[in-house]
């Protein structure tokens, strides 16, 4: 099964600050790479599919960049809406593994 | 607009089962694979299983700590999705979440979770 890595675990940052997740995989998972945003009580956003691709009215500070088996996830100015958990995930197999989720919270 | 409701979720003793539904609405429910994740309470997300669609013979896939208790159906005439969890375990407990689509795609579309608590 493919294992998924994030880091770091916590990040405290603060509003207007330029931000990166990174996503380690153990094998290759070619581009098949998401990022969900959680809020606590909700479920999982959609922010960006295949690597870098940005979902339907996901805003333009969210991008996501890498290959094989290393990743990231960057928000370029915070803003008091994108503190939460972020969690990246592979869909190159049908487990569909996520990492372990990263929290972003205010400095 | 694409809807997924999850119902059925409650408290269960160690050792009983539970059936929760999955009511889906604004698509054509037959031509997709449905998903089901949980989270435990402060931890990620974990791969429960999914049912293809009957296209792909409507065929069950599991992940390992399931594998064996719990069972995904579907009933594409009512446009549900269903897992059936049996000899549920304290360990069980999570909120799960009914998705569309197989761990395989981009999961765009999910539920509000349902929460099952697992507990003597």
């Amino acid at each position: 099964d493919i294992q998924m890595t994030q880091s770091p675990s916590t990040l405290s940052a603060s509003v207007g600050d330029r931000v990166t997740i990174t996503c380690r995989a153990s094998q290759t998972i070619s581009g098949w790479l998401a990022w969900y945003q959680q809020k606590p009580g909700k479920a999982p956003k959609l922010l960006i599919y295949e690597t870098s691709g940005l979902d339907t009215g996901v805003p333009s500070r969210f991008s996501g960049s890498g290959s094989g088996t290393e990743f990231s996830l960057t928000i370029s100015s915070l803003q008091p809406d994108d503190f939460a958990t972020y969690y990246c995930q592979q869909y190159k197999t049908f487990s569909g593994t996520f990492g372990q989720g990263t929290k972003l919270e205010i400095k | 607009e694409v809807q997924l409701v999850e119902s059925g979720g409650g408290l269960v003793q160690p050792g009983r089962s539970l059936r929760l539904s999955c009511t889906a609405s604004g698509f054509t429910f037959g031509d997709y694979a449905m998903s089901w994740f949980r989270q435990a309470p402060g931890k990620g997300l974990e791969w429960v299983g999914f049912i293809r669609s009957k296209a792909y013979g409507g065929t069950t896939d599991y992940g390992a700590s399931v594998k064996g208790r719990f069972t995904i159906s579907r009933d594409d005439s009512k446009t549900i999705a269903y897992l059936q969890m049996n000899s549920l375990k304290t360990e069980d407990t999570a909120v799960y979440y009914c998705i569309r689509g197989a761990g395989a795609n981009v999961l765009r579309y999910w539920g509000q979770g349902t929460l099952v608590t697992v507990s003597s």
